[in-house]
């Protein structure tokens, strides 16, 4: 049963920090999601990528966030310094192509003090 | 620009009851329409999608979802609710192989 898989599942830091966030994606996916779920804002897209490439990252702030995929079994978010505000459960998502369903993973949970 | 409105925060409905979760969508040309659920403490699993075809589609756990073109519609229904069921759902939209939008999400309470 292919699932994507995320590392931490949780992680608290303090502020000024560097986070890191990893996840692997279902083997043969050439489509990678990050996304941000809070309460207050929902469901956020960070970045997007197919094959590798990053193509939509403007849901992310340049200034502190980036992610990377150093190769196809490995996406990586890091988030350097952290804010309090930057606590949230973290999602990463694969799929087969760019309009097919998503495969989420189980997510980081954030908390930055 | 491309949108999708989940107009109800949370349902409510009795064991037993049809339910239906709304999603009405904005998009520039043919839109792929999906349904996730969220359980607590859970990543989102895919339920259905509407590629094209039959405006009725059938997914996992007895729902099913129904394409409305003209209303911009893509309602989630359940002929008999199951407290299972309870949980949040997403309704989500992807138009010419772009990223994906998703609703702000309904909660989906079924009382025994």
């Amino acid at each position: 049963d292919a699932r994507v898989t995320q590392t931490p599942r949780h992680k608290v830091t303090e502020m000024g920090q560097e986070v890191t966030m990893r996840c692997q994606p279902i083997l043969g996916h050439n489509t990678v999601f990050w996304y941000r779920q809070t309460m207050m804002q929902g469901l956020e897209l960070l970045a997007y990528f197919r094959n590798r490439a990053p193509l939509d990252d403007s849901g992310m702030p340049k200034d502190r966030f980036s992610a990377e995929m150093p190769d196809a079994t490995l996406a990586t978010l890091k988030i350097q310094p952290s804010e309090p505000r930057d606590s949230a459960v973290y999602f990463c998502a694969s799929g087969p192509g760019p309009s097919n369903e998503q495969f989420f993973g189980p997510g980081t949970r954030l908390t930055v003090l | 620009a491309q949108s999708v409105a989940q107009p109800e925060d949370q349902v409510n409905v009795a064991e037993g009851n049809p339910l239906t979760v709304k999603c009405t969508y904005s998009v520039s040309g043919n839109p792929y329409l999906f349904w996730y659920v969220q359980y607590p403490n859970r990543g989102l699993q895919f339920l259905l999608k509407y590629i094209t075809g039959d405006n009725l589609v059938k997914g996992s756990y007895g729902f099913e979802a129904e394409f409305n073109k003209s209303q911009t519609s893509f309602h989630l229904k359940k002929p008999s609710a199951l407290v299972s069921d309870s949980a949040l759902y997403f309704c989500a939209v992807n138009a010419n192989f772009n990223k994906f939008y998703f609703g702000s999400g309904t909660k989906l309470n079924v009382k025994p």
